[in-house]
């Protein structure tokens, strides 16, 4: 089945800064690649999402890239605010809906 | 009630208790989802149905029983849980099965004891 590394396990950032982070998979059949966000005590939300045959997305201060041969993709948020701390999953998927998920990301933005 | 509600919120149960955790969409969504949330650990897939069948049943031990008797309900009874099956427990609906953002429960803490 499909394996996703999620790396760091935790980041802190300055107010304004950009944080990073970086998914790898496994199964090069995968296609699909969302990125949920989980704030402390609340549901998981979908932020952004990429398809295998795009290299790029960007939404305002967030982006994600994707590289296929690698099998690795990233997580960009720039200009980060307090109200971007949170946990953060990466998700890979061959069929879009049997998500397989990182372990996720603390991400603490300090004012 | 809009989006995807659960309930309980919290559960307590002892090994040899019967409980069920309920998941309800109000998005008129197909396809529903039950996922596992342990502390440090990934998100799992429990099971997924589409239109009231299950597509997937990741390996999950018999102790968790779903049904989803339409679109917009789902359930999960459990019985004879270890202390290792204490987790989160979200639920999440999809409009479809293909190319969807899944929106998610609040979810149901669940210690046994």
């Amino acid at each position: 089945g499909e394996n996703v590394e999620q790396h760091p396990s935790t980041l802190s950032v300055q107010e304004g800064d950009s944080a990073v982070i970086k998914c790898t998979y496994s199964d090069s059949a995968s296609n699909y690649f969302p990125w949920y966000k989980q704030e402390l005590g609340k549901r998981p939300q979908l932020i952004i999402d990429i398809r295998s045959n795009v290299g790029e997305k960007k939404d305002q201060r967030i982006a994600v890239t994707l590289n296929k041969t690698a099998k690795h993709f990233s997580l960009h948020i720039t200009e980060t605010q307090p109200e971007d701390s949170a946990v953060y999953f990466c998700a890979a998927s061959s069929n879009d809906y049997k998500l397989s998920f990182g372990a996720g990301t603390t991400v603490t933005v300090r004012a | 009630e809009t989006g995807v509600t659960q309930t309980p919120r919290h559960l307590v149960m002892g090994m040899t208790n019967k409980k069920s955790l309920k998941c309800e969409q109000h998005l008129g969504h197909n396809a529903m989802y039950w996922y596992k949330q342990s502390a440090k650990k990934p998100l799992e897939l429990m099971f997924v149905y589409s239109l009231e069948e299950r597509v997937e049943n990741n390996s999950v031990p018999s102790r968790f029983s779903p049904e989803c008797p339409n679109s917009s309900h789902l359930f999960l009874h459990l019985h004879t849980l270890q202390p290792e099956d204490s987790a989160l427990y979200l639920c999440a609906s999809s409009p479809g099965l293909a190319g969807n953002e899944q929106f998610f429960g609040p979810g149901t803490r669940l210690t046994v004891l």
